[in-house]
């Protein structure tokens, strides 16, 4: 069955550098999402991507979050000047389109960032 | 913004017992979604409910969009040891691609031997 891929499973960077987290979703989709968890807690939605543009971000999407698809295949988030509290499991997800139908998200295992 | 309220918040059972949990919501959602996950991977779908009202099954699992579609339930039929987990509800109002999901705190199964 396709899956989201994600790499790297896990990424240690010092607090201030600059980090991308890289996914590869089911290679049919047209939608992309990125979500973070911080141990412990819920799932967090960060931003939707669609049509090589951002659809939604919430709140926490700030000014340091960027996304872009830069090739067919791969969907990155980069974390500007990253803070301690970007410390969290981050999820991407991907859905396809069938203008039928309402279709689900399904999600990679994530990337740990631990902030030093 | 939106906010999940899942219950309970963990559950400790015996192997063979039936599971019920919930997600209520104090917004409208016109997508209801259950997810699991297992320690250090990613959510994995179990169910997918668009319509209020809708019952669907997936082998042992069985879930329903509540009439109002402001909450849903999952039930587990003869828990076994595999059905170990994190088990989150996650509501959207999907459409037009501003679909991100709203997730529940999750529901912690621990099934004792």
């Amino acid at each position: 069955e396709p899956e989201v891929t994600q790499t790297p499973s896990h990424q240690v960077t010092q607090m201030g550098q600059e980090v991308i987290l890289r996914c590869v979703p089911i290679s049919n989709h047209l939608y992309f999402y990125w979500y973070r968890q911080i141990l412990g807690q819920k799932v967090e939605f960060l931003v939707s991507f669609y049509n090589n543009e951002i659809s939604e971000k919430s709140e926490i999407f700030d000014d340091q979050f960027s996304v872009e698809r830069p090739d067919g295949s791969n969907f990155t988030l980069k974390i500007r000047s990253t803070k301690l509290e970007d410390s969290a499991m981050y999820f991407c997800a991907s859905r396809t389109l069938i203008t039928s139908s309402n279709q689900p998200q399904h999600f990679g295992d994530g990337t740990r960032l631990s902030i030093l | 913004g939106q906010q999940l309220n899942q219950s309970p918040q963990s559950m400790f059972i015996q192997e063979g017992e039936d599971v019920s949990m919930n997600c209520t919501s104090s917004s409208i959602f016109n997508t209801w979604l259950w997810y699991k996950q297992d320690p250090g991977e990613g959510p994995v779908l179990l169910i997918a409910l668009y319509k209020a009202g809708e019952l669907t099954s997936n082998g042992r699992l069985t879930a329903q969009f509540g009439i109002t579609r402001k909450d849903s339930f999952l039930n587990i039929s003869a828990s076994i040891p595999s059905d170990v987990g994190i088990y989150f509800c996650a509501g959207t109002n999907s459409g037009g691609g501003a679909d991100g999901l709203t997730f529940g705190k999750g529901t912690h199964l621990i099934i004792q031997p």
